[in-house]
């Protein structure tokens, strides 16, 4: 079966300092990758999604970024964060054909 | 333009009363639709999805939704409400089968169950 794992489960930045998420899938091959935030009263927003190694598409565009070293990893960075950066970060993946997207247990990321 | 509209913010039902989450959705072709659960501080859990093999979908811990074509609705039941259903729920379209990266999402419905 396929599990996905998101890491740190919560997290507490200054403004200015970077970011690093980490999202890694097991028990699938050549997945879709997605990151979504959800701030408080604003619903799911999508950032990035990748189809392959190498490739990210952004949706938002903002201070964050989003890279796919692996197959099945997938990171959101930021060089400076900012405090509308805060809330809760989802990480997904889907297996084309399928439109159905499977989530992460999520980051929750406070910045101060 | 594709849109999903969750009629209701927040609902609160009784222990064992039933529950309806209404979701009205827009797609120019015959779109996929799916319901999600979040409990606090957790990811998004599928409960169900409809992709035109049969228009009542039965999902996980006892929850159901019809497909309407003609309402353009996709509403979520359950029989009985449990404690433990009390969470948000997301009505999601994918409007075009197979898409990939553009799911939209509903604003989310609260459900609250009292004992």
């Amino acid at each position: 079966s396929q599990t996905i794992h998101q890491w740190p489960a919560t997290l507490v930045q200054p403004v200015g300092s970077p970011l690093s998420l980490e999202c890694t899938v097991e028990g699938t091959s050549n997945p879709n990758l997605y990151w979504y935030r959800q701030a408080a009263g604003r619903g799911l927003q999508l950032l990035f999604y990748s189809v392959g190694i190498g490739q990210i598409s952004s949706e938002v565009p903002q201070n964050l970024s989003a890279s796919r070293p692996q197959d099945r990893q997938f990171i959101l960075s930021s060089k400076k964060l900012l405090l509308s950066d805060s809330g809760f970060y989802l990480c997904a993946w889907s297996r084309p054909p399928s439109d159905t997207q499977y989530f992460g247990p999520g980051t929750r990321l406070t910045v101060l | 333009a594709q849109s999903v509209t969750q009629l209701d913010s927040h609902v609160s039902v009784s222990e064992g009363t039933p529950v309806l989450l209404r979701c009205n959705y827009s797609s120019s072709y015959s779109p996929s639709l799916f319901w999600y659960v979040q409990h606090p501080n957790k990811g998004l859990q599928l409960l169900l999805k409809y992709t035109s093999a049969a228009t009542l979908v039965k999902g996980i811990n006892g929850f159901e939704a019809e497909f309407k074509k003609s309402e353009t609705s996709f509403h979520l039941t359950k029989p009985s409400a449990h404690m433990s259903d009390a969470a948000e729920y997301f009505c999601v379209v994918s409007p075009v089968k197979g898409s990939q990266g553009n799911l939209i999402f509903g604003k989310g419905t609260k459900l609250s169950v009292k004992p």
